[in-house]
């Protein structure tokens, strides 16, 4: 079964620190891997997408990695600031049959305090 | 920045009645989709479309679920019946490369 899980399910830390978020996907044939930020409420926004070639793609101060051989990605949020308080989602896709079949993560649950 | 809208934002509605939800894409997209996130849990995919028809659906997309593209630029989902379990956030979304664009969701509640 295609699986998408994540950790931390949630984390708090002090404004200016950095952290590091985890996703391990089952999915399969691989097509793409995006991480998204979904503040409450409110629609996912994409933050990096990385196909199968890609280790490393960075957006501001999000950097995101990925290692398809052992199939985990993770999100690192440098001097994070009281704005990343969100939800931080990994998405994997998987092409079949020329379409796109996307599988969400839980998300991880950022909080950033002062 | 050109945006996926979705109306309503709210809707409340009694068991059993039919509701539609409301997109309108990105201009130039050619894929569209619908999600739900029950509160508390993940995003759920539900059907994606492209040139007119369904392309893939999950199993959550049953016969009370239909979508429609009635014009160049809406694109509706709707819900025949709805039942209690129904109530969740349901999310548009649109892309023409790789990157989906999510709208901000309507929240529906089934009383």
């Amino acid at each position: 079964k295609n699986q998408v899980e994540q950790s931390p399910q949630s984390l708090i830390i002090l404004e200016g620190k950095n952290c590091t978020l985890q996703c391990n996907y089952t999915v399969s044939p691989f097509s793409n891997l995006r991480w998204y930020k979904q503040d409450t409420g409110r629609g996912p926004v994409s933050l990096t997408i990385m196909t199968f070639s890609e280790n490393t793609k960075s957006n501001g101060r999000y950097t995101a990695t990925l290692d398809a051989d052992t199939k985990q990605s993770s999100l690192h949020i440098t001097a994070s600031q009281l704005s990343d308080s969100a939800s931080y989602i990994c998405v994997v896709s998987q092409n079949s049959g020329g379409y796109q079949k996307v599988t969400f993560g839980i998300g991880t649950k950022l909080q950033v305090i002062p | 920045e050109p945006e996926v809208t979705q109306t309503p934002s709210h809707q409340v509605t009694q068991m059993g009645q039919e509701v539609i939800l409301r997109c309108v894409p990105i201009s130039n997209h050619l894929y569209f989709y619908w999600y739900r996130q029950i509160l508390g849990q993940k995003v759920e995919f539900l059907v994606s479309f492209y040139n007119n028809e369904i392309s893939e659906k999950s199993e959550i997309f049953d016969d009370q679920f239909s979508v429609e593209r009635p014009d160049g630029s809406n694109f509706t989902l709707k819900i025949r019946s709805t039942k209690l379990e129904d109530s969740a956030m349901y999310f548009c979304a649109s892309k023409v490369q790789e990157t989906q664009y999510f709208g901000p969701g309507t929240r529906l509640l089934v009383l």
